[in-house]
This record gives C-alpha cells, sequence and structure tokens, in this order.
C-alpha cells in the first residue's frame, strides 16, 4: 500500500485565520480525497482532487472555504480558511487504491481552532 | 446516494474471544464496493477487509471474516482470537458509482478487555 503523510499533524489556530495542510504519497495516483472527521464523528469527504482538473466539491463544501490544489500525482493540499471553532476537527486525505474504491489514509491532522 | 448504518455505538469482547460488528448499506448502484476500516487511537485509517458485492464468497484476512448477505444488504465483520491490539474504532464503508467516493458508517467503538 501507498505510504502517505501529512504536515502538520496538528495545529492550534486562531479564528479568522487559515492553515494549509499538505500530503505528500510515495507513488503516483491520479485520485486523492480531502475528509473532515468532527471529534467522535464519522468521515465526511470534503472533495476528490484529481490531477489536472479542479477538485470537485460535496454537497456543504465550498472552494472559497476549503481550497484545495493538486499541482502533480504525488501532492496536494487543503486549506481551511477564516477558520471558526466549528473548524476544530480531523483532516484526512486518502489516496485511491490497488483495487477500485479500495483508499489508503493518511495519518491525518488534528486542528483545533480557538 | 449510499447510505451506512452502524447500530452498534460501542461493542466489547474478552480477549481470545469472538465478536461481529453489524453493518447495513443501502445503495442504487449495481456493482459496489464494501470495506471495513479500523481506526485506532493514533487515528491512522487502516483497511481492514473488502468485499466485492458481485462475489458471493465472504471475504477472509487473518482472524477477520465478513458475513456478507446482498439481499439483506448487510455486512457484518467478524473478528475471531480478539487481541488487545483489535481495540479501535471500525468503520464500515461503501462505495460504487463513477465517482470512487466511499461513504461512512457512524463507527463502533471496540473494546477488548483482557
Amino acid at each position: 500500500s501507498a505510504v502517505i503523510s501529512q504536515k502538520p499533524s496538528r495545529d492550534i489556530c486562531q479564528r479568522g485565520t487559515s492553515l494549509t495542510i499538505q500530503c505528500q504519497v510515495d507513488s503516483q495516483v491520479t485520485m486523492m480525497f480531502w475528509y473532515r472527521q468532527q471529534p467522535g464523528q464519522s468521515l465526511t469527504l470534503i472533495a476528490t482532487a484529481n490531477q489536472g482538473s479542479e477538485a470537485t466539491y460535496e454537497s456543504g463544501f465550498v472552494i472559497d472555504k476549503f481550497p484545495i490544489s493538486r499541482p502533480n500525482l504525488t501532492f496536494s493540499t487543503l486549506t481551511v480558511s477564516n477558520m471558526s471553532p466549528e473548524d476544530s476537527s480531523i483532516y484526512l486525505c486518502s489516496v485511491e487504491g490497488r483495487d477500485a474504491y479500495e483508499q489508503y489514509f493518511g495519518p491525518g491532522t488534528r486542528l483545533t481552532v480557538t | 446516494a449510499q447510505t451506512v448504518t452502524q447500530s452498534q455505538p460501542e461493542m466489547s469482547v474478552q480477549e481470545a474471544e469472538t465478536v461481529t460488528l453489524s453493518c447495513t448499506y443501502d445503495t442504487s448502484e449495481s456493482d459496489y464496493y464494501l470495506f471495513w476500516y479500523k481506526q485506532p487511537p493514533s487515528r491512522q485509517m487502516i483497511l481492514v477487509i473488502r468485499q466485492e458485492a458481485y462475489k458471493q464468497q465472504n471475504a477472509t484476512e487473518n482472524r477477520f471474516s465478513v458475513n456478507f448477505q446482498k439481499a439483506a444488504k448487510s455486512f457484518s465483520l467478524k473478528i475471531s482470537d480478539s487481541q488487545l491490539g483489535d481495540a479501535a474504532m471500525y468503520f464500515c464503508a461503501s462505495g460504487g458509482g463513477s465517482n470512487y467516493k466511499l461513504t461512512f458508517g457512524k463507527g463502533t467503538l471496540l473494546t477488548v478487555n483482557p
């Protein structure tokens, strides 16, 4: 399976600021995904990021709030903009796996907004 | 649209015993895939097992096996000879359609008692 790293692993940010989370994978992948996991909750897909095209956002998530970059086949960033305490969550990136619909996940970024 | 339901918020099992985690799903896709993921306190999501819906044979991975009942839309996970390291949150997920997204259930927190 792919080795995926995320930076930072955790951060504490002030309300109104922005944070960019990086996701790096050790092999080339077409599809990368960004999820949010609110405290004690399940995973909710924010967007799908394919290299060479605009990210596709899920209902309830907008590009102005969660801009995503996908400059190459091994890297993506998610920015959480104009943060509020409600954005406190774990943010996970994942990549397509070897088999259909399989996904491998990064270790996550724990974000706390004060 | 796909929905995944895990009706057991918490389960516990004695070490070396067997436990079964329940999952039901609904999908409009004729071709779909089902997964169980494990998330220990380290928060790294780990793929435990996958099942292709077109396969009648239940998937098995070492101590982990599934009971896939397609007509009932049921996909339970059986963990045999439970170990302390099995303690984690377990998420059931389904994927299907052209967008390669996964839909996750709310999770079941498994405690393993020594």
